[in-house]
């Protein structure tokens, strides 16, 4: 079955130090990877995707994320945190029919940049 | 181009009532996709539509029912509402139907029963 998990809970970084936020994968056949960013009271926010080719994918706002099969990670990354990114993160899964419409969600991640 | 609309954004109901939640997904977006999210569950997938065909649904009961129309417009109904319904439902539309489309998804609305 197709799953993803998100170890932390939250990340506490300082604005301007870089930040991870980490993501495994659990899939059958080629993962289809999404990251999405969800401010309070809105909903989600599309960031970036791993489909294929690059395992580096530049995203939305300067975030990326690297890809790494061996490990079955694909964590969320920015070399400079802002303050503005704090946010809650959510890594997902294309789900096992391949539909476009059934992503499988982490429990999320709460980012918070502290000045 | 319009964003994906959710409407209403805001009600409370009391048990036993039912809901209905209405979605307006992106100009030409025919997949159209409802999520509930809730603080212990997280964001669970409820159902997708693809030209007025449902093809999939996730572990809700069957109280849980939506449709779309010709116009790729999507309601879901909640019937028989219990406290455990409380919850922001969101709606997401995306322009592929299969594989590597990324979701747009509305503002949600949040239903809180009493």
């Amino acid at each position: 079955a197709q799953s993803v998990a998100q170890p932390e809970d939250q990340v506490n970084v300082a604005e301007g130090n870089p930040l991870t936020v980490k993501c495994t994968y659990s899939v059958s056949g080629n993962p289809y990877l999404f990251w999405y960013v969800q401010y309070p009271n809105r909903g989600l926010q599309f960031l970036l995707k791993y489909i294929t080719g690059d395992n580096l994918v530049k995203g939305s706002y300067g975030f990326e994320a690297e890809f790494n099969k061996s490990q079955t990670s694909f964590h969320l990354k920015k070399p400079s945190a802002l303050v503005s990114d704090s946010a809650l993160y959510f890594c997902a899964v294309r789900g096992p029919s391949g539909n476009t419409g059934k992503l499988i969600f982490g429990q999320g991640t709460t980012l918070q940049v502290k000045p | 181009k319009a964003g994906v609309t959710q409407t209403p954004r805001y009600l409370i109901k009391t048990r036993g009532q039912q809901v209905t939640l209405s979605c307006s997904p992106i100009s030409g977006h025919r997949s159209v996709s409802w999520y509930q999210q809730t603080p212990g569950q997280g964001l669970q997938f409820l159902f997708e539509y693809f030209s007025e065909t449902q093809r999939n649904k996730g572990n809700f009961p069957g109280r849980f029912s939506g449709r779309q129309f010709s116009n790729s417009r999507s309601e879901m109904n909640v019937s028989t509402l219990e406290l455990g319904d409380s919850a922001l439902y969101l709606c997401a539309s995306s322009s592929t139907s299969v594989g590597n489309g990324e979701l747009f998804f509305g503002e949600g609305s949040r239903l809180t029963v009493l």
